[in-house]
């Protein structure tokens, strides 16, 4: 079966610049995460949908972070604008449904903020 | 709030030697634990996972059991292949709320 998908692979800008990022989850998949992993730390939840609905954005900084999953398939998190700090690996993740804990992970995308 | 501790790495051994990678968890009540492994290039991938105290999770020849006692959930391989050589992640969450908490990831390096 096809995995989770992600693009692009890397990404450059500078910052105040704006960006996005898109994930194709595993069909059928109901739940889907973003996460950001900052170099040197573990993974840290930004936003979880349950279909397109939100379940949980609390550690989402909403005034620059966006993210929507229109339709309930793919998702686009988009940074505006975005800062040195947002320097990170944005993993998009899947799971069947809501309660199932294996997570599905895909290879990230690498964001440098200059 | 929930927190998971690793050891730090790099972990470097020789193939065939025993492998123990440290993780210790801070939460209330009884999360689940999990152990998750980036390969070179690749997505993260459960490896294992335990629900409840004293459960061993295993897979690949790697171990580990959840100890409430002692809050850990401490990897395990008996003996190493240069192919092990990965980023592992100790992580937990609670039941029916998926958040997964990571720990920040120990690198494996085996060497022939």
């Amino acid at each position: 079966e096809a995995g989770v998908a992600q693009s692009p692979r890397y990404k450059i800008i500078e910052k105040r610049q704006s960006v996005a990022f898109w994930c194709n989850p595993i069909s059928g998949h109901a739940t889907l995460y973003w996460y950001q992993q900052i170099l040197g730390q573990g993974p840290k939840l930004l936003i979880q949908f349950q279909n397109n609905g939100v379940v949980d954005d609390s550690q989402l900084p909403k005034d620059r972070f966006s993210a929507e999953r229109l339709k309930g398939v793919d998702s686009t998190l988009k940074i505006q604008p975005a800062k040195l700090e947002d320097s990170a690996v944005y993993l998009c993740a899947s799971s069947l449904r809501y309660g199932n804990e294996k997570l599905f992970f895909g290879s990230g995308t690498q964001l440098s903020v200059l | 709030g929930d927190s998971v501790t690793q050891m730090e790495g790099p972990v470097t051994l020789s193939e065939e030697a025993f492998l123990t990678i440290n993780c210790t968890y801070t939460a209330t009540g009884y999360p689940s634990l999990f152990w998750y492994v980036q390969y070179p290039g690749e997505g993260l991938q459960l490896l294992l996972k335990a629900t409840k105290a004293d459960d061993k999770g295993s897979n690949k020849g790697f171990e580990a059991t959840y100890r409430k006692e002692t809050t850990s959930f401490h990897l395990e391989k008996g003996s190493v292949q240069v192919s092990d050589s990965a980023v592992y992640f100790c992580a937990l969450s609670h039941t029916g709320f998926q958040k997964l908490v990571f720990g920040t990831g120990t690198r494996l390096l085996v060497s022939p």
